[in-house]
């Protein structure tokens, strides 16, 4: 069974604070890894995409890639009421199509 | 703007009674998706076009069919919604399949939900 596991949440961090999202997924020949974020009643929105292993950063986000221990996470810096959303952590399932995972649901106060 | 657009935004259907929801993309992209989400849940694919070469899930219910007329326009046919069939259907395309790394980010439409009473 191919999955891919989140946290459901919700998390809760201050305004300012990191937020540290996490994702792990079984299937050691998936090779792509998106994160979208969700607000409540709309479609996703894609944040961040990451293939190699590492960090990528696009603003306040970065995206860690670890294919060894099969684990993404997201980071969002200086976190903002506006960030409150569900984050969906999705995986390429050997090129068939995207596994998404339940969504980790981010609550950050002011 | 290049975008995913999907029509209507709410649909409200009876029982039983045929229902198609419409998608179109100005993005040019070969691939065109359609998902099914309920409240709290991730979306849930239940097929897709690669242009026209039509690749249904396992586990999609008869009870939905698609169309892909042209490369812009994809359209997801339920034939007999039921209630459990009330959800957000959401249209996604990507450039080249899932398998072409860098290729194969998906872009949302807005999304349609629907009722069926």
């Amino acid at each position: 069974q191919k999955e891919v596991e989140q946290n459901s949440g919700p998390l809760s961090v201050p305004e300012g604070a990191i937020a540290s999202l996490n994702c792990t997924y079984s299937d050691r020949g998936s090779q792509s890894f998106f994160w979208y974020r969700q607000y409540s009643g709309k479609s996703p929105e894609l944040i961040m995409s990451i293939y190699s292993n590492g960090d990528k950063e696009d603003g306040r986000f970065t995206a860690q890639l670890n294919k060894a221990s099969q684990y993404v996470s997201l980071l969002i810096r200086d976190s903002q009421p506006s960030d409150s959303a569900t984050y969906l952590c999705a995986v390429d399932n050997y090129g068939q199509n995207f596994v998404f995972g339940p969504g980790t649901r981010l609550s950050v106060l002011p | 703007d290049a975008m995913v657009i999907q029509n209507p935004r709410y649909q409200v259907t009876q029982f039983g009674k045929p229902v198609t929801l419409s998608c179109s993309q100005t993005l040019n992209h070969n691939v065109m998706y359609w998902y099914q989400q309920k409240s709290s849940q991730a979306p849930k694919l239940l097929f897709h076009y690669y242009d026209k070469d039509f690749n249904n899930e396992a586990d999609t219910p008869d009870n939905f069919q698609s169309r892909r007329p042209n490369t812009s326009f994809c359209f997801l046919d339920i034939r007999s919604p039921g209630l459990g069939d009330a959800a957000m259907y959401l249209c996604a395309t990507s450039r080249e399949p899932t398998y072409q790394r860098g290729y194969n980010e998906q872009f949302f439409g807005p999304g349609t939900r629907l009722t069926v009473l």
